[in-house]
């Protein structure tokens, strides 16, 4: 079955210094996000990319958040100036063009700003 | 987006049948009904969705009330790798590639 790729598993890095967070999505896919879920809370959307620009963002995703599809195949997340409380699991996920099709998420990258 | 609502936790005996709750009742007719589930320290997994109609698939299967307001996902036989957080979701039909609001889902333990 088709898997949405994440990289790295975890990522430990120091205040103030800039992350990038990889994903693969599945390859027919046009439609591509980013969640986040800090330990014991929801999960919360990030923002959503289609057709190389974005669709939709929420007030999580300020300046400091960047997203980038730089060839036909990765979708990042890059996270400047990281902070403590943008420590956090990551999901990428992907859907396909029908309407309302369901959403396939990577298992995650867990980012521990110390 | 309109809400759902779901009991914070389940508990199931292992190989028994687990009927899980939704309540929708501002849900609108573009809405589709949209169940996902979290093993722990996994991402959210797709589980099934619906209009209107009953639906089944090799994972579990979902009972939609006739007026819409309500759901039921239904484990027909629960096993340990159920046990997980499991998200009821609107989402609206009319646009594509829109978002999911995750609430705070059911969180499902399944008793051996």
């Amino acid at each position: 079955e088709p898997e949405v790729t994440q990289t790295p598993s975890h990522q430990v890095t120091q205040m103030g210094q800039e992350v990038i967070l990889r994903c693969v999505p599945i390859s027919n896919h046009l439609y591509f996000y980013w969640y986040r879920q800090i330990l014991g809370q929801k999960v919360e959307f990030l923002v959503s990319f289609y057709n190389n620009e974005i669709s939709e963002k929420s007030e999580i995703f300020d300046d400091q958040f960047s997203v980038e599809r730089p060839d036909g195949s990765n979708f990042t997340l890059k996270i400047r100036s990281t902070k403590l409380e943008d420590s956090a699991m990551y999901f990428c996920a992907s859907s396909g063009q029908v309407i309302n099709y369901g959403y396939t998420f990577g298992s995650g990258t867990r980012l521990t700003v110390v | 987006d309109a809400k759902t609502t779901q009991p914070n936790s389940m508990e199931s005996n292992e190989e028994e049948p687990v009927h899980l709750p939704c309540n929708h009742s501002t849900i609108s007719g573009t809405d589709y009904i949209h169940w996902y589930r979290q093993l722990p320290s996994q991402g959210p997994e797709y589980v099934i969705h619906g209009l209107t109609s009953n639906v089944n698939n090799r994972m579990a299967s979902l009972a939609i009330a006739e007026d819409r307001k309500s759901s039921t996902l239904i484990l027909h036989r629960a096993t340990l790798r159920d046990a997980a957080v499991y998200y009821c979701i609107l989402r609206d039909g009319g646009v594509t590639g829109n978002q999911f609001y995750f609430g705070t889902g059911t969180s499902l333990t399944v008793i051996p």
